[in-house]
């Protein structure tokens, strides 16, 4: 069964904190991609990548990095974690071509105290 | 910019009923729509997607149209089960925005035994 995981399912960090949210994809996707979801506000994009160290912004990417050091992991960075980065972050991958859906993994629960 | 639509927000029935989930999307240059389920806590589990070519996907009591000139979309659900209680959104994957995807903001069922 293919498989998108997130290595934590709940995360409580401080303020302040560096955070790193891990997702690995076995599927041989070249996409991969991170949202955060928050009631009212639906799924928003932060940052996405179509290829082993290649990167591009969503439409929220303050606060945040990523790094794709090989294909099949993408990991999410919050630099100085902060109370409004609270959320659940999701993880999702795909093949590059037209004709293919996405992906996703079972999300972590970020809590920044 | 593409925007996605999702009616009903909220929809409640009894079980054993067959049921109509709308997406309406404006942008009609699109290369697929894809349906997810998303239980609470979760992330997203891909139903069914749809190719622009295509007019509809069957897989067991699920049935999604496709009617892209018109901008709209159905999932619909028959015989329905407290099982099938979760949110469900609908994504389009449009021509000029590469991988990236536009979500709607779901319809959250319930199904009451």
């Amino acid at each position: 069964d293919v498989k998108v995981t997130q290595s934590s399912r709940y995360l409580v960090k401080r303020t302040g904190e560096k955070v790193f949210l891990e997702c690995v994809q076995d599927m041989d996707h070249e996409n991969m991609f991170w949202y955060r979801q928050d009631p009212g506000l639906g799924l928003r994009l932060i940052y996405f990548s179509y290829d082993v160290k290649m990167k591009e912004k969503g439409d929220i990417p303050e606060g945040y990095s990523v790094s794709r050091e090989k294909k099949e992991r993408f990991s999410l960075i919050l630099e100085s974690a902060s109370t409004n980065q609270t959320s659940m972050y999701l993880c999702a991958s795909s093949f590059a071509g037209t004709d293919y859906g996405y992906t996703f993994g079972s999300g972590t629960r970020l809590t920044v105290v | 910019k593409q925007e996605v639509t999702q009616i009903p927000a909220a929809l409640s029935v009894p079980e054993g009923e067959n049921l109509v989930l709308n997406c309406s999307f404006t942008d009609s240059a699109i290369y697929n729509l894809q349906w997810f389920r998303q239980d609470p806590g979760k992330g997203l589990t891909s139903l069914l997607l749809i190719q622009s070519s295509q007019r509809e996907q069957t897989s067991g009591r699920l049935n999604a149209s496709l009617d892209k000139s018109s901008g709209r979309s159905t999932l619909y659900i028959a015989a329905s089960q407290p099982g099938d209680s979760a949110t469900y959104l609908c994504a389009v994957r449009r021509e000029t925005s590469g991988s990236r995807l536009t979500f709607g903001e779901g319809t959250q069922l319930t199904v009451n035994p």
